[in-house]
């Protein structure tokens, strides 16, 4: 099925390790997207990248670092975990230029836990 | 910068009846788009509904609709004949239409629905 897919759905690391989170998306969609959410925050825009080639710090970008691969691919790097990233993470794309109103196309998410 | 305020932060509705969710918003742009999406407990996020702040037509999905109030900056849903699988998280979400580039979108925080046999 066409959509954008996360791994791994879940992880548990310990404080001080890294790990980078993966998102693949076959919809030929220009911009991606990483959100974490948080409870009782809602979705909180980590790094963008509107088109290959670009990325963009959003809201929460402390912690963070992200590459876009190619057009199909865009992962989220934490360099040294610490627990307050403990959260889940969301990947999402969208075509760009004219959105025609659809929003965003999101992976299943990534259950992060630092202890 | 763009805010998204939803003031319930959990409903609960019985079966079969409505209800409606909230939201407000604070921007200066006069171009957006609004969303609802809905996170059920498998945490998919889903697109319920969507409004184009250029349309004054109140927007509806079957048995979703919106009342958008754009002087007032108000995006309430309306969910009738509430089901069991309409348990969820629902955000309200906003995103500016800039010239060029990527489109951001901003949430609120969710508001919980329950739905009661």
């Amino acid at each position: 099925n066409a959509g954008v897919t996360q791994t791994p759905k879940f992880q548990v690391l310990k404080t001080g390790q890294s790990m980078t989170l993966q998102c693949a998306q076959d919809m030929n969609h220009n911009s991606m997207y990483w959100y974490r959410q948080d409870p009782g925050m809602g979705l909180r825009l980590i790094y963008y990248s509107a088109s290959e080639g670009t990325t963009d710090k959003g809201e929460v970008p402390n912690g963070y670092n992200v590459s876009r691969l190619n057009k199909r691919e865009f992962s989220l790097r934490l360099e040294s975990a610490a627990p307050s990233q403990t959260s889940v993470y969301f990947c999402a794309s969208s075509p760009g230029g004219e959105p025609r109103g659809y929003g965003y196309t999101f992976g299943s998410g990534t259950r992060l836990t630092v202890v | 910068a763009q805010t998204v305020t939803q003031s319930q932060p959990e409903m609960s509705v019985q079966e079969a009846e409505t209800v409606t969710l909230s939201c407000t918003y604070d921007t200066s742009e006069n171009n957006y788009y609004l969303f609802w999406y809905k996170q059920p407990p498998s945490r998919q996020m889903i697109l319920v509904i969507r409004q184009e702040a250029y349309k004054q037509q109140n927007a509806t999905e079957n048995r979703f609709s919106v009342n958008f109030q754009k002087a007032a900056k108000s995006f309430s849903l309306k969910i009738s004949d509430s089901q069991l699988g309409d348990t969820a998280m629902y955000f309200c979400a906003f995103m500016k239409r800039p010239g060029a580039g990527s489109y951001q979108l901003t949430f609120g925080k969710g508001t919980k629905l329950s739905v009661i046999p």
